[in-house]
């Protein structure tokens, strides 16, 4: 059974560094599409960054500047930076795998973690 | 960049009803569309991929269907446990969602 759970810091100074973690179990993370995506209290869905198991990534460009993801394919996880945070980054923010439907490019979303909570706030 | 437009933002109806979500993209996006169901403080779950497919244990009241620019996710009749948010996707290449429609009881 594919499983992904996500940890990090649940508070954030402004100005620093968001990192979040998502741990893959019951797949092989050298396969498929790994993604970020957050949620605003209250609001609707944003796509902020996906990897490739062949570490091509894809962010999206309103956030590109500050976003980095990673994965590691010996510890079967993937990572999430965002830098110089400020409060409209406060958000829950979901990874999940593109494994569904895929085009040359992408896939939809089969697989998602619970979600974290992540405030910025001094 | 590619936009999602969804539509009606809200929805109320009764169980038992046919309930029609569209989704507009701005621009041509072949077949290449999901639609997911989020309740509150839970992740999304995929209903359909790629447009008109039936993701492995949903059930069959759900239905979607379009190309191109236009597409439509169906509820045939209306469950009890379908009260929920849903949001249309664009993923080929970038990842863009609509901006949800709350299908509320009625």
């Amino acid at each position: 059974q594919v499983q992904l759970q996500e940890s990090g810091p649940g508070l954030v100074k402004p100005s620093e560094t968001l990192s979040l973690t998502c741990n893959v179990s019951g797949a092989s993370i050298s396969s498929y599409y790994w993604g970020w995506i957050r949620q605003p209290p209250g609001k609707g869905l944003e796509w902020i960054g996906y990897i490739h198991y062949s570490g091509s990534t894809n962010y999206n460009p309103s956030l590109k500047s500050r976003v980095t993801i990673s994965v590691d394919t010996s510890k079967t996880q993937f990572s999430l930076k965002v830098t110089s945070v400020t409060a409209a980054d406060t958000a829950v923010y979901y990874c999940a795998r593109g494994g569904r439907g895929c085009s040359t490019s992408s896939c939809s979303l089969d697989y998602w973690g619970q979600g974290t909570l992540v405030t910025v706030s001094s | 960049d590619i936009q999602m437009t969804q539509s009606p933002s809200t929805l109320s109806a009764s169980v038992g009803d046919r309930v029609t979500i569209t989704c507009r993209a701005s621009q041509s996006i072949s077949k290449w569309l999901a639609w997911y169901q989020q309740k509150p403080g839970k992740a999304p779950k995929l209903l359909i991929y790629k447009a008109s497919g039936l993701e492995s244990g949903v059930p069959s009241r759900f239905s979607g269907s379009g190309s191109d620019t236009e597409f439509t996710l169906t509820i045939s009749s209306l469950q009890p446990d379908d009260f929920a948010t849903y949001y249309c996707q664009h993923y080929n290449s970038y990842w863009t969602f609509g901006q949800g429609t709350k299908v509320e009881i009625k």
